[in-house]
């Protein structure tokens, strides 16, 4: 079955280090995101890709990173830089034209103690 | 910059309310509008989307919306709720429109509790 993964479901790490939340889609969808979803505040918008090797800052980028060396693959890099980066992480895809709905991950809750 | 603005944090209803949920956005260009709902323990689901024609859309489970241009509005709507209905609802707006815009922002989301 298509759909997208993401791994692992629960992360635990130190304040200081850096982590990569993996994010693998066989849909064949062109654009992947990143959200952030924190109670109260919604769905923030991390960073965004429309294509291989092009991806672009949402609204909440800083103390994080990304690569899309592969249509498939969409990971995210939490650096020591983001102040506050326990959180719950969702990935999700969707298929050009935009106005096509998004297709979400299970996510993964990041814990940094 | 753009947002979204749900103006409820929590609505709680008794079952047969009606239902009115307010989404506004901030972006003079053209969008494309959707309403999501997370039912608790699940994933995000569509339940509507507008990108052209009739402003009054039509979504699933007797869900519907009217988009407003002259307001940057996208309030959902429901004539008579259900216990089933309490779930997490989420406004989105895509920033650019179908073809050019890859921009999806939510809103904050709107708790929605029904009581039996």
């Amino acid at each position: 079955d298509g759909g997208i993964t993401q791994s692992p479901k629960y992360l635990f790490r130190k304040e200081g280090q850096n982590v990569t939340l993996s994010c693998e889609q066989n849909l064949n969808h062109d654009a992947m995101y990143w959200y952030r979803q924190d109670p109260g505040q919604g769905l923030r918008l991390i960073y965004y890709s429309q294509i291989v090797n092009d991806f672009q800052k949402g609204d909440i980028a800083e103390g994080y990173s990304v690569s899309r060396e592969k249509k498939e693959s969409f990971p995210l890099t939490v650096t020591s830089a983001q102040k506050n980066p326990t959180a719950f992480y969702l990935c999700a895809s969707r298929e050009h034209p935009y106005n096509s709905p998004l297709h979400f991950g299970n996510g993964t809750r990041l814990t940094v103690t | 910059a753009q947002s979204v603005s749900q103006h409820n944090h929590h609505v709680i209803l008794s079952e047969a309310a009606s239902l009115e949920l307010g989404c506004n956005y901030s972006y003079g260009g053209t969008v494309n509008l959707f309403w999501y709902v997370q039912y608790p323990g699940q994933h995000l689901q569509l339940l509507l989307k507008y990108f052209s024609g009739d402003p009054l859309v039509k979504g699933i489970k007797g869900f519907e919306a009217e988009f407003i241009k002259s307001k940057f509005s996208f309030n959902l709507r429901k004539p008579s709720v259900q216990w089933s209905d309490t779930a997490e609802y989420f406004c989105a707006v895509n920033v650019g429109g179908y073809n050019q815009g890859g921009k999806l922002i939510f809103g904050q989301g709107t708790e929605l509790s029904v009581k039996p």
